[in-house]
């Protein structure tokens, strides 16, 4: 079956801007969490949704969000970009909220901010 | 809070075996997570222990102790395209929150 997909694989964006990264679970799994990837700060948790609701919550500021559709696919949006936000963002989806404990991740959209 | 901790780096040989190491300091532990990742790829579910004990999945075991705060990915016969990050995760309270430690960098030499 189809792995976790994720689009775009590649974006550049300007300080200011706002920006929505999407991701596709496999068939059948109704988890999906986020991750942001640096070389500094390793993996972070972004936050969970599970069956469109969000489920746990990393510490990022209010300018990241979130959604699920009822397909399970979701959103991830990063409003008034700063340089440091650029990273690696990857999704993992799972068939049921158990975060890490086996998740399948994406390829991860890379974001640079200029 | 949580935190985690890895070596940073390990080197070994092909067909050596290698443990990578994972402490961990966290409120509502339910189990730890091993996951491999290449350079520029997704990371890949290795192993999850929920209890404690040894699971084992073909060349790599993984062992966690609870009352140590402890667990550890062990890396038999190791090949050229072992070479890759290693992730320790832990997951927090039941639920879908997850923390990750910062990788160890595992280089295999012929």
């Amino acid at each position: 079956k189809a792995g976790v997909t994720q689009t775009p694989r590649y974006l550049i964006k300007t300080r200011g801007q706002q920006v929505t990264l999407s991701c596709s679970p496999i068939s059948g799994h109704r988890s999906v969490s986020w991750y942001q990837q640096t070389p500094g700060q390793g993996l972070q948790f972004l936050f969970e949704y599970f069956s469109e609701t969000q489920r746990n919550k990393g510490n990022f500021p209010g300018r990241f969000s979130g959604r699920q559709f009822s397909n399970s696919r979701s959103e991830m949006n990063v409003s008034t970009l700063e340089l440091g936000d650029s990273a690696l963002y990857l999704c993992a989806s799972s068939r049921i909220s158990t975060g890490a404990a086996e998740a399948f991740f994406g390829q991860g959209t890379r974001l640079t901010v200029v | 809070g949580q935190s985690l901790e890895q070596p940073s780096e390990v080197t070994a040989v092909e067909g050596a075996i290698v443990q990578i190491n994972c402490t961990y300091q966290t409120s509502g532990f339910y189990g730890l997570s091993w996951y491999q990742q290449h350079d520029g790829g997704a990371p890949t579910f290795l192993s999850y222990n929920g209890l404690d004990g040894l699971e084992e999945t073909g060349r790599f075991s993984s062992f966690l102790s609870r009352s140590d705060s402890y667990g550890y990915l062990l890396l038999q016969e190791l090949q050229m395209k072992d070479s890759a990050s290693y992730f320790c995760a832990v997951r927090i309270g039941g639920a879908g929150k997850s923390t990750f430690g910062d990788g160890t960098t595992l280089t295999v030499k012929p």
